[in-house]
């Protein structure tokens, strides 16, 4: 079965940068786009970034625009997420999904446990 | 596009029928997703394009509306399904969700 585990979370002090990871099994993923949607404390979803299946598309949510950066290697099954300058309100849950369709799909079929942030001085 | 969901929370009893409406700030055809969440855990997918259902998830489960209203129905609560739901419009980028609708215990 489908298998998303993420890591790299933590604490981190604002301006600093962390690099979240999440490994896929369980499918072929380089056939699926994959995303990265965050919940704060208490919060609703929020919509982080969405890369395409072979990399050759992203995009990001307006709070994370140059600031955080989407990639995979498709060699090791793995899903990045690179997050630079970081503030209090990106303090979250981050979970990994996957698209429901190959190539392009709005919606998630498949959520990893998701990995918190907490970014505080 | 926005979405709201109401009501933001709601309290039922073992059987009832749970009725949870998505309102879309502009048409979004039959692009809407619902999603499940329990406490503690990663939300997971019940309804994609507005009404169809999920591999495994309960006949209980309905989802209808197109345009800009849309409707989660659950036709005899069960115990596991207290949880929180969550609506998302897939129509156009960035997709986004609405606040949540948390269904209680009575």
């Amino acid at each position: 079965q489908v298998q998303l585990v993420e890591s790299g979370g933590g604490v981190v002090q604002p301006g600093r940068s962390l690099r979240l990871s999440c490994v896929a099994s369980g499918f072929t993923f380089s056939d699926y786009g994959m995303k990265w949607v965050r919940q704060a404390p208490g919060k609703g979803l929020e919509f982080v970034a969405v890369i395409a299946f072979d990399g050759s598309l992203k995009y990001y949510g307006d709070s994370v625009e140059g600031r955080f950066t989407i990639s995979r290697d498709n060699s090791k099954n793995t899903l990045y997420l690179q997050m630079n300058n970081l503030s209090g309100e990106d303090t979250a849950i981050y979970y990994c999904t996957k698209e429901r369709l190959p190539r392009a799909s709005p919606d998630c079929d498949s959520w990893g446990q998701g990995v918190l942030v907490s970014v505080s001085s | 596009i926005q979405m709201t969901q109401s009501p933001s929370s709601l309290s039922a009893s073992i059987g009832d029928r749970v009725t949870i409406t998505c309102r879309a700030s502009q048409d979004i055809g039959i692009a809407l997703a619902w999603y499940q969440q329990k406490p503690g855990k990663a939300p997971g997918l019940l309804i994609s394009t507005a009404s169809n259902l999920h591999s495994g998830v309960p006949s209980r489960f309905s989802g209808s509306g197109s345009g800009t209203d849309f409707t989660l129905t659950i036709t005899s609560l069960q115990s596991e399904d207290f949880a929180t739901y969550h609506c998302q419009q897939a129509k156009s980028f960035p997709w986004t969700f609405g606040q949540g609708t948390k269904v209680e215990i009575k």
